[in-house]
């Protein structure tokens, strides 16, 4: 059981340039999600979504676009990558967002230089 | 607005001792707790799932307390093992929009 995939597991942009981070589930989750983790700053909600055609914003959403066409993929857009954008980003999925446990991929770790 | 901390932010402790973490939380109107431990880059891995209805959930050697109206939920580790050591950080579902608010996790080291 594979769980939630992503890729790649690591990346270096230069700034302005755009790509897309994949995050695959093969659990049927519902709910899916991206976050950012910075030292000292935690994990932070970058966009959800809570079904296919279904996304919203998080707390941190500025730079970044997300799409849910299936219920198994929810891919998370750099638009023009910033240095401010140098994080780690994990993708997470649960089948229900208030009962169940989430569960997180292996991460991605992004340089922009 | 949501707060989740957890205090200290580093702990190191010799195998074998029995000990607790601490999570607090600013508004008790949550749906549930999750503790998630968390290896060196690693993802996190739910541990604990306590709802907002439950005093307490257990698996193996960990406990996990929730207290909703003090705003305060403590981990629970038994018999403490160098393969503990991790960071382990709560999260917390909150509010109509459902966000999961994290604390910024504790780093335990267990000493052999």
């Amino acid at each position: 059981n594979a769980g939630v995939t992503q890729t790649p597991k690591f990346q270096v942009l230069k700034t302005g340039q755009s790509m897309t981070l994949q995050c695959a589930q093969d659990m049927n989750h519902e709910y899916m999600s991206w976050y950012r983790q910075d030292p000292g700053m935690g994990l932070r909600l970058i966009h959800y979504s809570v079904g296919a055609g279904i996304t919203d914003q998080g707390e941190v959403p500025n730079g970044y676009n997300v799409s849910r066409s299936t219920t198994e993929d929810f891919p998370l857009r750099l638009l023009s990558a910033a240095p401010s954008q140098t994080s780690v980003y994990f993708c997470a999925s649960s089948s229900d967002r208030t009962n169940e446990k989430l569960f997180f991929g292996s991460g991605t770790q992004l340089s922009v230089l | 607005k949501q707060e989740v901390t957890q205090i200290p932010a580093a702990l190191s402790v010799p195998e074998g001792e029995n000990l607790v973490l601490n999570c607090s939380f600013t508004d008790s109107a949550i749906y549930n707790l999750q503790w998630f431990r968390q290896d060196p880059g690693k993802g996190l891995t739910s541990l604990l799932l306590i709802q907002s209805s439950q005093r307490e959930q257990t698996s193996g050697r960990l406990n996990a307390s929730l207290d909703k109206s003090s705003g305060r939920s403590t981990l629970y580790i038994a018999a403490s093992q160098p393969g503990d050591s991790a960071t382990y950080l709560c999260a917390v579902w909150t509010g109509a929009n459902s966000k999961l608010t994290f604390g910024k996790g504790i780093t335990l080291s267990v000493r052999p």
